[in-house]
């Protein structure tokens, strides 16, 4: 059965205060790694799709990481502006199978 | 840039009655999805459809819920006779191809009295 673990549940930081995010999968056959936001009441919006070990991507003041386990958000200089829950989902057997998500708050 | 549209955005029902959730995916993805989210709770896969016919599914989706692309925009989802349990958001997702990245709709809120 596929897994997602993501890591911490919440976090609080000060605007500035640079952080990473942390996503433990297992699945049979990854087909691909998701990043979301996700603000309250409202629907997951795309971040980044990762498909295999190695590869990064970077948008604005996020970079998101793959390994063969695990998955890295990294936040750089965060705003007030990007507190939000962080959601990770994985693509094998399951269409798509998400974790708790980071609930992240920015303090200004 | 297109987006996935979902109606209602809210709607409350009685135990035991049918609801119809709408959803129009973005116009030239041949994938599309339902999900759901109980407060606080993860995002749950319930049904995927491609071809005019369910692909995959999983063990929520069962014989209450059905799904239906009856034209070439709307894709809707069915709950024959709610239940309490059924109180989520439900989200609509699109996507080009199987292994390609999802996006998600607005939502709608479903609440079972």
């Amino acid at each position: 059965e596929d897994q997602v673990t993501q890591s911490p549940e919440a976090l609080r930081l000060q605007e500035g205060e640079s952080s990473s995010l942390n996503c433990s999968y297992t699945v049979s056959g990854l087909r691909g790694l998701f990043w979301y936001r996700q603000d309250p009441g409202k629907g997951p919006e795309f971040l980044f799709t990762l498909y295999s070990a190695g590869e990064e991507k970077e948008k604005e003041r996020l970079k998101a990481t793959l390994t063969k386990k695990e998955s890295f958000l990294h936040i750089t200089a965060p705003k007030p502006e990007d507190s939000a829950t962080y959601l990770c989902a994985v693509s094998g057997n399951t269409p798509l199978v998400f974790g708790k998500g980071t609930r992240l708050s920015v303090i200004a | 840039e297109p987006e996935v549209t979902q109606t209602p955005s809210h709607q409350v029902t009685q135990m035991g009655q049918e609801v119809i959730l709408r959803c129009v995916p973005i116009s030239n993805h041949l994938y599309f999805y339902w999900y759901r989210q109980i407060l606080g709770q993860k995002v749950e896969f319930l049904v995927s459809f491609y071809n005019n016919e369910i692909s995959e599914k999983s063990e929520i989706f069962d014989d209450q819920f059905s799904v239906e692309r009856p034209d070439g925009s709307n894709f809707t989802l069915k709950i024959r006779s709610t239940k309490l349990e059924d109180s989520a958001m439900y989200f609509c997702a699109s996507g080009r191809d199987r292994e390609e990245t999802q996006y998600f709709g607005p939502g709608t809120r479903l609440l079972v009295l």
